[in-house]
Protein backbone atom coordinates (compact mmCIF):
# COMPACT_ATOMS: atom_id res chain seq x y z
CA UNK A 1 0.00 0.00 0.00
CA UNK A 2 0.92 3.45 -1.26
CA UNK A 3 1.80 5.51 2.29
CA UNK A 4 3.71 8.12 4.48
CA UNK A 5 4.77 6.73 7.85
CA UNK A 6 5.23 9.63 10.39
CA UNK A 7 6.64 7.93 14.18
CA UNK A 8 5.98 8.41 16.53
CA UNK A 9 2.25 9.22 16.13
CA UNK A 10 2.45 11.30 19.86
CA UNK A 11 5.29 12.32 21.92
CA UNK A 12 5.03 14.48 25.36
CA UNK A 13 9.23 15.59 26.09
CA UNK A 14 10.40 18.68 27.84
CA UNK A 15 12.56 21.58 27.05
CA UNK A 16 15.88 21.34 25.12
CA UNK A 17 15.53 17.71 24.96
CA UNK A 18 16.57 16.58 21.48
CA UNK A 19 14.25 14.48 19.12
CA UNK A 20 13.62 13.00 15.82
CA UNK A 21 10.56 12.81 14.45
CA UNK A 22 11.25 10.13 11.00
CA UNK A 23 9.37 10.14 7.85
CA UNK A 24 9.33 7.80 5.21
CA UNK A 25 7.62 7.10 2.09
CA UNK A 26 7.16 4.01 -0.33
CA UNK A 27 6.74 5.31 -3.31
CA UNK A 28 9.69 6.38 -4.81
CA UNK A 29 8.63 10.41 -4.45
CA UNK A 30 11.34 13.13 -4.93
CA UNK A 31 9.75 16.01 -3.22
CA UNK A 32 9.13 15.68 0.52
CA UNK A 33 7.86 18.38 3.06
CA UNK A 34 7.07 18.61 6.76
CA UNK A 35 4.43 20.96 7.77
CA UNK A 36 3.30 22.02 11.10
CA UNK A 37 -0.63 22.35 12.00
CA UNK A 38 -1.44 25.28 14.66
CA UNK A 39 -5.34 26.26 15.51
CA UNK A 40 -6.28 29.38 13.70
CA UNK A 41 -2.96 28.90 11.36
CA UNK A 42 -3.27 26.32 9.27
CA UNK A 43 -0.35 24.26 7.81
CA UNK A 44 3.08 26.13 7.43
CA UNK A 45 5.59 24.42 5.51
CA UNK A 46 8.37 24.02 7.42
CA UNK A 47 11.31 22.30 5.09
CA UNK A 48 11.17 20.28 2.23
CA UNK A 49 13.29 18.47 -0.22
CA UNK A 50 13.47 17.87 -3.75
CA UNK A 51 15.68 15.15 -4.32
CA UNK A 52 18.39 13.60 -2.22
CA UNK A 53 20.40 15.71 -0.55
CA UNK A 54 18.73 18.85 -1.69
CA UNK A 55 16.49 20.43 1.08
CA UNK A 56 15.33 24.03 1.33
CA UNK A 57 13.43 26.48 4.02
CA UNK A 58 9.72 26.85 3.73
CA UNK A 59 8.15 29.33 5.61
CA UNK A 60 8.59 28.66 9.19
CA UNK A 61 11.83 26.93 9.54
CA UNK A 62 13.45 28.34 12.80
CA UNK A 63 14.03 25.48 15.37
CA UNK A 64 14.54 22.87 13.11
CA UNK A 65 16.60 20.85 11.36
CA UNK A 66 16.29 17.95 8.22
CA UNK A 67 18.35 15.70 6.10
CA UNK A 68 17.42 13.68 3.04
CA UNK A 69 20.20 11.23 2.43
CA UNK A 70 17.54 8.67 1.15
CA UNK A 71 14.88 9.16 -1.56
CA UNK A 72 12.16 7.59 0.96
CA UNK A 73 13.28 9.44 4.08
CA UNK A 74 13.08 12.83 5.32
CA UNK A 75 13.58 12.74 9.34
CA UNK A 76 12.26 16.45 11.19
CA UNK A 77 15.02 17.24 13.80
CA UNK A 78 14.39 18.99 16.76
CA UNK A 79 17.50 19.98 18.13
CA UNK A 80 16.22 21.40 21.00
CA UNK A 81 12.67 21.96 21.78
CA UNK A 82 10.93 24.59 23.26
CA UNK A 83 7.15 24.96 24.15
CA UNK A 84 6.31 27.16 20.79
CA UNK A 85 6.85 24.06 18.99
CA UNK A 86 4.05 21.96 20.43
CA UNK A 87 1.86 21.43 17.45
CA UNK A 88 0.75 18.95 15.17
CA UNK A 89 3.15 18.12 12.50
CA UNK A 90 2.54 16.30 9.12
CA UNK A 91 5.27 14.95 6.28
CA UNK A 92 4.06 14.52 2.42
CA UNK A 93 5.21 13.62 -0.64
CA UNK A 94 5.04 14.13 -4.19
CA UNK A 95 6.28 12.61 -7.54
CA UNK A 96 8.35 15.30 -8.81
CA UNK A 97 7.15 18.77 -6.94
CA UNK A 98 4.93 21.47 -6.28
CA UNK A 99 2.85 20.89 -9.60
CA UNK A 100 1.46 17.01 -8.36
CA UNK A 101 -0.87 16.79 -5.09
CA UNK A 102 0.60 15.79 -1.93
CA UNK A 103 0.41 12.68 -0.41
CA UNK A 104 0.08 13.01 3.58
CA UNK A 105 0.69 11.09 6.65
CA UNK A 106 -1.23 10.68 9.51
CA UNK A 107 0.33 13.44 11.60
CA UNK A 108 2.68 13.84 14.93
CA UNK A 109 1.31 15.38 17.72
CA UNK A 110 4.80 16.53 20.02
CA UNK A 111 4.08 18.39 23.51
CA UNK A 112 6.78 20.15 24.04
CA UNK A 113 6.62 21.05 28.07
CA UNK B 1 2.19 38.71 2.26
CA UNK B 2 -0.18 35.96 2.70
CA UNK B 3 -1.06 34.26 -0.81
CA UNK B 4 -4.10 32.26 0.47
CA UNK B 5 -6.66 33.91 1.93
CA UNK B 6 -9.58 31.45 2.88
CA UNK B 7 -12.26 34.43 4.31
CA UNK B 8 -14.42 32.05 6.36
CA UNK B 9 -13.38 30.28 9.31
CA UNK B 10 -16.77 28.34 10.29
CA UNK B 11 -19.12 27.63 8.06
CA UNK B 12 -22.56 26.01 9.06
CA UNK B 13 -25.16 24.08 6.47
CA UNK B 14 -28.03 21.83 6.42
CA UNK B 15 -27.59 18.21 5.43
CA UNK B 16 -29.11 18.53 1.94
CA UNK B 17 -28.24 21.98 1.47
CA UNK B 18 -25.36 23.23 -1.60
CA UNK B 19 -21.81 24.32 -0.42
CA UNK B 20 -19.31 27.06 -1.56
CA UNK B 21 -15.48 27.59 0.21
CA UNK B 22 -14.28 30.73 -1.15
CA UNK B 23 -10.51 30.24 -1.54
CA UNK B 24 -8.34 33.87 -2.81
CA UNK B 25 -4.79 33.62 -3.58
CA UNK B 26 -2.63 36.43 -4.69
CA UNK B 27 0.23 35.86 -7.48
CA UNK B 28 1.02 37.20 -10.68
CA UNK B 29 0.38 33.71 -12.95
CA UNK B 30 -1.49 30.95 -12.58
CA UNK B 31 -0.94 29.24 -10.06
CA UNK B 32 -1.07 25.74 -9.25
CA UNK B 33 -3.87 25.35 -7.46
CA UNK B 34 -5.40 22.47 -4.81
CA UNK B 35 -8.23 21.91 -2.39
CA UNK B 36 -7.53 19.63 0.86
CA UNK B 37 -10.05 17.34 3.39
CA UNK B 38 -8.78 16.92 6.68
CA UNK B 39 -11.38 14.62 8.24
CA UNK B 40 -10.79 14.95 12.45
CA UNK B 41 -7.70 13.00 13.33
CA UNK B 42 -6.80 12.51 9.83
CA UNK B 43 -4.06 13.60 7.63
CA UNK B 44 -5.20 16.06 4.22
CA UNK B 45 -6.44 13.98 1.44
CA UNK B 46 -6.84 15.77 -1.81
CA UNK B 47 -10.56 16.82 -3.19
CA UNK B 48 -8.98 18.20 -6.57
CA UNK B 49 -6.46 20.22 -8.45
CA UNK B 50 -6.74 22.30 -11.48
CA UNK B 51 -3.24 24.07 -13.25
CA UNK B 52 -4.47 24.91 -16.55
CA UNK B 53 -7.28 24.13 -19.16
CA UNK B 54 -11.27 24.15 -18.01
CA UNK B 55 -11.43 26.15 -15.22
CA UNK B 56 -14.31 24.23 -14.01
CA UNK B 57 -12.69 20.82 -12.52
CA UNK B 58 -14.67 18.11 -10.92
CA UNK B 59 -12.90 15.98 -7.70
CA UNK B 60 -13.78 12.95 -5.43
CA UNK B 61 -16.54 12.67 -2.95
CA UNK B 62 -19.29 14.98 -5.56
CA UNK B 63 -17.06 18.31 -5.16
CA UNK B 64 -16.28 20.54 -8.14
CA UNK B 65 -14.46 24.02 -7.98
CA UNK B 66 -14.12 26.80 -10.28
CA UNK B 67 -10.95 29.22 -11.17
CA UNK B 68 -11.43 32.43 -12.09
CA UNK B 69 -8.87 34.21 -12.93
CA UNK B 70 -10.25 37.78 -12.83
CA UNK B 71 -11.29 37.10 -9.42
CA UNK B 72 -8.14 35.30 -8.38
CA UNK B 73 -10.38 32.91 -6.80
CA UNK B 74 -10.57 29.04 -6.73
CA UNK B 75 -13.95 28.31 -4.84
CA UNK B 76 -15.14 24.60 -3.94
CA UNK B 77 -18.61 23.61 -4.20
CA UNK B 78 -21.15 20.53 -3.71
CA UNK B 79 -24.75 20.99 -4.51
CA UNK B 80 -25.93 18.88 -1.75
CA UNK B 81 -23.99 18.31 1.32
CA UNK B 82 -23.95 14.90 3.49
CA UNK B 83 -22.97 14.14 7.26
CA UNK B 84 -19.92 12.71 6.45
CA UNK B 85 -18.48 16.34 4.77
CA UNK B 86 -18.06 17.72 8.04
CA UNK B 87 -14.21 18.20 8.24
CA UNK B 88 -11.94 21.13 7.66
CA UNK B 89 -11.37 21.85 3.80
CA UNK B 90 -8.00 23.26 2.98
CA UNK B 91 -6.71 25.59 -0.33
CA UNK B 92 -3.44 25.12 -1.34
CA UNK B 93 -1.04 27.47 -4.16
CA UNK B 94 1.69 26.62 -5.41
CA UNK B 95 3.26 29.41 -7.72
CA UNK B 96 5.21 27.33 -10.90
CA UNK B 97 7.00 30.44 -11.71
CA UNK B 98 8.71 31.37 -8.45
CA UNK B 99 12.40 30.13 -7.77
CA UNK B 100 11.21 28.46 -5.04
CA UNK B 101 9.06 25.20 -4.44
CA UNK B 102 7.29 25.66 -1.52
CA UNK B 103 3.30 25.05 -1.19
CA UNK B 104 1.04 27.89 0.80
CA UNK B 105 -1.92 26.32 2.50
CA UNK B 106 -4.94 28.76 3.56
CA UNK B 107 -5.87 29.09 6.77
CA UNK B 108 -8.79 26.73 6.77
CA UNK B 109 -12.47 26.05 6.96
CA UNK B 110 -14.15 24.07 8.91
CA UNK B 111 -17.27 22.64 7.99
CA UNK B 112 -20.18 22.08 10.64
CA UNK B 113 -23.57 19.90 8.98
CA UNK B 114 -26.78 20.52 10.93
CA UNK B 115 -29.21 17.50 10.61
Amino acid sequence: EAQVTQNPRYLITVTGKKLTVTCSQNMNHEYMSWYRQDPGLGLRQIYYSMNVEVTDKGDVPEGYKVSRKEKRNFPLILESPSPNQTSLYFCASSPRGTDQPQHFGDGTRLSIL
Amino acid sequence: AQSVTQPDIHITVSEGASLELRCNYSYGATPYLFWYVQSPGQGLQLLLKYFSGDTLVQGIKGFEAEFKRSQSSFNLRKPSVHWSDAAEYFCAVARPLNRDDKIIFGKGTRLHILP
